[in-house]
């Protein structure tokens, strides 16, 4: 079976940093790109970046919110990838989910992992 | 990209026929997905490629495309079909829709 699964998740300072961790099983992660997600609470889902995979350079993208402050990595060896925070704000206080997209879907989101709370918050 | 969805929320009563849209800012050719949400989960998935429909999904739920104009039509709504929707542009990079909750009228 197919499994993402995240783990990392706090409360956390404002200012302060954070490391999510996304854990695959069930298929072979280093031929896939990991996509992360974030859902405030409330509020609908927004795309945080993503990790291409080593075939394509492992190469890396990121919303304009995060970008400079968040930086996602990735070990095939462990099938594990990486969201690292840094300069956390109260509002990157959501559910983060890392995805991967099955070939037939393109680049729709069909695998979701269950999601890590972030609470950003003195 | 934008993506404009609309209703915000509509109510439906069950074997209503249901239809939300997604306006993209620019051409995003069938480069368009659709999810379900329900609370406390995951979205999932229904819909890719515009008109595709994912495995395992009812075939009530269709979805169709009109210029940059994207619709999804749930034919004869079910119980189990209250929910919050999403559309998702994967033409460049990738960017929700605000969400349509569909209510009990």
């Amino acid at each position: 079976e197919v499994q993402l699964v995240e783990s990392g998740g706090g409360l956390v300072q404002p200012g302060r940093s954070l490391r999510l961790s996304c854990l695959g099983s069930g298929f072979t992660f280093e031929d896939y790109a990991l996509i992360w997600v974030r859902q405030a609470p409330g509020k609908g889902p927004e795309w945080v970046g993503f990790i291409r995979s080593k075939t394509y350079g492992e190469t890396s993208e990121y919303a304009a919110s995060v970008k400079g402050r968040f930086t996602i990595s990735r070990d095939d060896s462990k099938s594990t990838a990486y969201l690292r925070m840094n300069s956390l704000k109260v509002e990157d206080t959501a559910l983060y989910y890392c995805i991967i997209s099955s070939s037939y879907v393109d680049d729709a989101f069909d695998i979701w992992g269950q999601g890590t709370r972030v609470t950003v918050s003195s | 990209i934008q993506m404009t969805q609309s209703p915000s929320s509509l109510s439906a009563s069950v074997g209503d026929r249901v239809t939300i849209t997604c306006r993209a800012s620019q051409g995003i050719r069938n480069d368009l997905s659709w999810y379900q949400q329900k609370p406390g989960k995951a979205p999932r998935l229904l819909i890719y490629d515009a008109f595709n429909l994912q495995k395992g999904v009812p075939s009530r739920f269709s979805g169709s495309r009109s210029g940059t104009d994207f619709t999804l039509t749930i034919s004869s709504l079910q119980p189990e079909d209250y929910a919050t929707y999403y559309c998702l542009q994967d033409f460049n990079l990738w960017t929700f829709g605000q969400g349509t909750k569909v209510e009990v009228k």
